[in-house]
């Protein structure tokens, strides 16, 4: 298995563009997780899905943020418009659980896309 | 308060020391427990999860939980420079991350 995808792995961009940063889950995960990580505030929960529908997005700073999860294979994460307080690391994550229903493991991220607003 | 504190280092060991990580929770309800591993410009990887009190052994790390005090450490033993890395304590529940204890190990 590849692992948790995320492109771009860098993206520089000027205050007020739209950004979109794609995640690809480990086939099988149900879970799907955004993380934004920042020297000032740690690793932030934006939000997270579960079979594809949004369970918490309480996390998710302002309006100019959305997520969707079209399908078990793919997850965007768009900001519009961007402003320089969004400069971060973006993380995807996914786990899964077993058929038992239990927890079967900790999240597998992906290597994050660095994103910096000018 | 946050949910989770963890001992905000940095921290500098010589090879071959014993390294103890901390953190300490607040929310009762938290049930898994998770220590991740995190090189610079990668993403966290996950090394040990728990969910019971008490102490889980994975080569030279240990886990370990006192529920009754909201207390979770991870011990690295033999520490090496390639465990040189931001560890990251976790609980699930609404996947609260502690801020990371950055360790260097010096050969």
């Amino acid at each position: 298995d590849a692992g948790v995808i995320q492109s771009p792995r860098h993206e520089v961009t000027e205050m007020g563009q739209e950004v979109t940063l794609r995640c690809k889950p480990i086939s099988g995960h149900d879970y799907l997780f955004w993380y934004r990580q920042t020297m000032m505030r740690g690793l932030e929960l934006l939000i997270y899905f579960n079979n594809n529908v949004p369970i918490d997005d309480s996390g998710m700073p302002e309006d100019r943020f959305s997520a969707k999860m079209p399908n078990a294979s793919f997850s965007t994460l768009k900001i519009q418009p961007s402003e320089p307080r969004d400069s971060a690391v973006y993380f995807c994550a996914s786990s899964m659980i077993s058929s038992t229903g239990t927890y079967s493991g900790g999240y597998t991220f992906g290597s994050g896309t660095r994103l910096t607003v000018v | 308060q946050k949910e989770v504190e963890q001992d905000p280092g940095p921290l500098s060991v010589p090879e071959g020391a014993i390294v103890s990580l901390n953190c300490t929770y607040s929310n009762s309800a938290f049930q898994y427990f998770m220590w991740y591993r995190q090189y610079s410009r990668k993403g966290p990887e996950l090394l040990m999860y728990t969910y019971s009190s008490g102490n889980k052994e994975d080569g030279r790390f240990t886990a370990q939980v006192d529920k009754s005090s909201k207390y979770i450490s991870l011990f690295i033993r033999d520490s090496q420079p390639s465990d040189s890395a931001t560890y990251l304590c976790a609980m699930k529940g609404k996947s609260t991350f502690g801020d990371g204890t950055t360790l260097t190990v010096k050969p």
